[in-house]
């Protein structure tokens, strides 16, 4: 079955450090990919995505995410994380067959930044 | 331009009472979509509507009904609300050429 891992559900780093989330994926060819990030009672703001070409993908925000084939992973990444980059992260997955545009989304990583 | 709007934000309902959780996109998007948020298991989908005229059941859809209006409008209904349908909704939109889906800011709803 299709499914998508985010194996970290609290991550906590130092203001200035780099951040890297990670997000696995179960589907058997390339899925479509997403981050999002939800800040506290918010809705959902798309940070980056990846359809093809290019496997570094950059976003908003300073963001960017990796995606991995032999691993079936897409990780995000900060070089230098802000206090404001404190949120809720969520991979999602999208697959090609049929058109139904629907995702599934990971558990989600809670980003909290020590000043 | 608004982007997708959701009403209300906030709701808090007894157990057996019936309300419509409203979203509206201005983006003249074919695809719309409704989620539940709960914590520690991400959003799931609970009722979608590829274009106007259709919908599909999702991951959780006991309990809800979905209509969608029009092209603009597609609500979700509780005709007889549980507490176990304590949760945050989204509603999400998505343009017909791509996979990108833009969110609405939430209901929040309590069943007591």
């Amino acid at each position: 079955a299709q499914s998508v891992t985010q194996p970290d559900i609290h991550i906590t780093v130092s203001e200035g450090a780099s951040l890297e989330l990670r997000c696995n994926y179960s589907y058997g060819a390339t899925p479509y990919l997403f981050w999002y990030v939800q800040s506290p009672g918010q809705g959902l703001q798309l940070l980056l995505k990846y359809f093809s070409g290019d496997t570094l993908v950059q976003g908003i925000k300073g963001f960017e995410a990796e995606f991995k084939r032999s691993q079936s992973s897409f990780n995000l990444r900060k070089p230098s994380v802000h206090w404001s980059d404190a949120a809720e992260y969520f991979c999602a997955v999208g697959f090609p067959s049929g058109n139904t545009g629907k995702l599934i989304f990971g558990q989600g990583t809670t980003l909290q930044v020590k000043p | 331009n608004a982007g997708v709007t959701q009403t209300p934000k906030f709701q808090v309902l007894k157990t057996g009472q019936s309300m419509t959780l409203q979203c509206a996109q201005d983006m003249n998007h074919n695809s719309m979509y409704w989620y539940r948020q709960d914590p520690g298991m991400g959003l799931r989908l609970i009722y979608y509507s590829a274009s106007e005229g259709t919908t599909d059941k999702g991951e959780v859809p006991n309990g809800y009904n979905v209509s969608r209006l029009n092209k603009r409008e597609f609500s979700l209904r509780l005709e007889s609300a549980a507490p176990s349908q304590t949760s945050v909704y989204f509603c999400a939109s998505r343009a017909a050429d791509s996979y990108e889906q833009y969110f609405g800011p939430g209901t929040r709803l309590t069943v007591t």
